[in-house]
């Protein structure tokens, strides 16, 4: 079965420098986006990204988050300076077209900064 | 402002019995809802949806049931076996009315099925 692949599996940072975490959605998908998960809350959308632009983002998404889609496979999400508050898991999903909404995640990247 | 609430954070049932787990929403925008299933260290896995023009969805020991008027759904399990035991994410988005599907999640009910 077709998966969403997410690497690394779980980074660690220190405060205010730049990660980049990595997907790559299932091939023929044409939606993709970034939710996270702080450690005991509930899953949060922070964007959605389609036809090579950013289609909708939430208030959690400010400046120092970007998404970038370099190439036909890849999908990232760079965090220039992060924060202690950043720590969380970070999914990456990807929906085949508008009316599919059975997303497929990936198992997720965990960014603990110190 | 939670849009999606499930107010029970966690649920035991005895294995072979009936699982019911509950989600509870504000906006009258969603129409369109997903229940998704996590285990630990693993992304969440899609179960079964539903759209607002019904009110019932079946998929094999799942069933999710809409009540618009009340703004509730519910997913029953059964049989529940132990391998269901996981985190159950309730999700709702609003397919129709212009938005890119983003998806908002409720805070998730942990089941834990015993043999």
């Amino acid at each position: 079965e077709p998966e969403v692949t997410q690497t690394p599996s779980h980074q660690v940072t220190q405060m205010g420098q730049e990660v980049i975490l990595r997907c790559v959605p299932i091939s023929n998908h044409l939606y993709f986006y970034w939710y996270r998960q702080i450690l005991g809350q509930k899953v949060e959308f922070l964007v959605s990204f389609y036809n090579n632009e950013i289609s909708e983002k939430s208030e959690i998404f400010d400046d120092q988050f970007s998404v970038e889609r370099p190439d036909g496979s890849n999908f990232t999400l760079k965090i220039r300076s992060t924060k202690l508050e950043d720590s969380a898991m970070y999914f990456c999903a990807s929906r085949l077209d508008r009316l599919n909404y059975g997303y497929t995640f990936g198992s997720g990247t965990r960014l603990t900064v110190v | 402002d939670q849009q999606v609430k499930q107010n029970s954070p966690s649920l035991s049932v005895q294995e072979g019995r009936i699982s019911i787990l509950n989600c509870d929403y504000t906006n009258s925008m969603f129409d369109y809802f997903l229940w998704y299933k996590k285990y630990p260290a693993e992304g969440p896995t899609f179960l079964i949806s539903i759209s607002s023009i019904k009110d019932k969805n079946e998929d094999g020991r799942f069933t999710v049931f809409l009540n618009k008027s009340a703004k509730h759904l519910s997913l029953h399990i059964v049989p529940s076996q132990p391998g269901d035991s996981a985190v159950y994410f309730c999700a709702a988005t609003s397919a129709y009315g212009g938005s890119q599907g983003n998806l908002i999640f409720g805070k998730g009910t942990k089941l834990s099925v015993k043999p």
